[in-house]
């Protein structure tokens, strides 16, 4: 595709509901990053995967937080028994990991409301 | 105290104005620097780039760094309607690939 791809656009959930994010990086991009961005902040980093591995889960908040990308393409973050402060846009992001100095795209996010 | 601060503002400015917006951070191993635009409902835009302290210009864009500081802007000249978005900056360390560590953001509105 020609953009990074996040379905659902809108997710709302019931507090201990487990929900699955998915992202779709551009076509080739070897890394791939999950933000988390809260209400009137700025995003923040959560993990990060090149092709297929995790290199750095570092900013997953709680054992709740899952992410996988199985076949170094599409990624899937989970959330497991869903909290209010969970309550946020998650966007996921992609660069073709080509040098240094490379553009990350962002998706337009899955904004998730956790009731 | 976070490590990269930003006015949340609004900023409001009408048209053709020139914008100042600006970041404080407090770790000086920051070497990348950057600026990004992000409509509402949308992913933030990279807009400018930059690595170590200096200036670098694109279009109506400039953005400046002072590491001394720890102080980083972004001048947007003869600003449009079509500039208003939340504007935040990012920065990363040297070996850290696109892990980025952003600002608040700044809201600002160009008003016609």
């Amino acid at each position: 595709g020609a953009g990074v791809s996040q379905s659902p656009r809108y997710k709302v959930a019931k507090r201990g509901q487990d929900v699955a994010l998915r992202c779709d990086p551009i076509s080739g991009h070897v890394s791939l990053f999950w933000y988390q961005q809260a209400l009137g902040q700025g995003p923040e980093f959560l993990t990060y995967f090149q092709n297929e591995a995790q290199l750095d889960k570092s900013g997953l908040p709680s054992d709740r937080f899952f992410a996988e990308r199985p076949e170094g393409s599409v990624s899937t973050l989970k959330i497991q028994r869903t909290q209010q402060e969970d309550s946020a846009v998650y966007l996921c992001a992609s660069s073709l990991n080509r040098g240094k100095h490379e553009k990350l795209f962002f998706g337009s996010g899955t904004q998730l409301s956790v009731l | 105290q976070k490590e990269v601060e930003q006015d949340p503002g609004p900023l409001s400015v009408p048209e053709g104005a020139i914008v100042s917006l600006n970041c404080t951070y407090s770790n000086s191993a920051f070497q990348y620097f950057m600026w990004y635009r992000q409509y509402s409902r949308k992913g933030p835009e990279l807009l400018m780039y930059t690595y170590s302290s200096g200036n670098k210009e694109d279009g109506r864009f400039t953005a400046q760094v002072d590491k001394s500081s720890k102080y980083i802007s972004l001048f947007i000249r003869d600003s449009q309607p079509s500039d208003s978005a939340t504007y935040l900056c990012a920065m990363r360390f040297d070996n850290a690939g696109n892990m980025l560590t952003f600002g608040g953001g700044t809201r600002l509105m160009v008003k016609p």
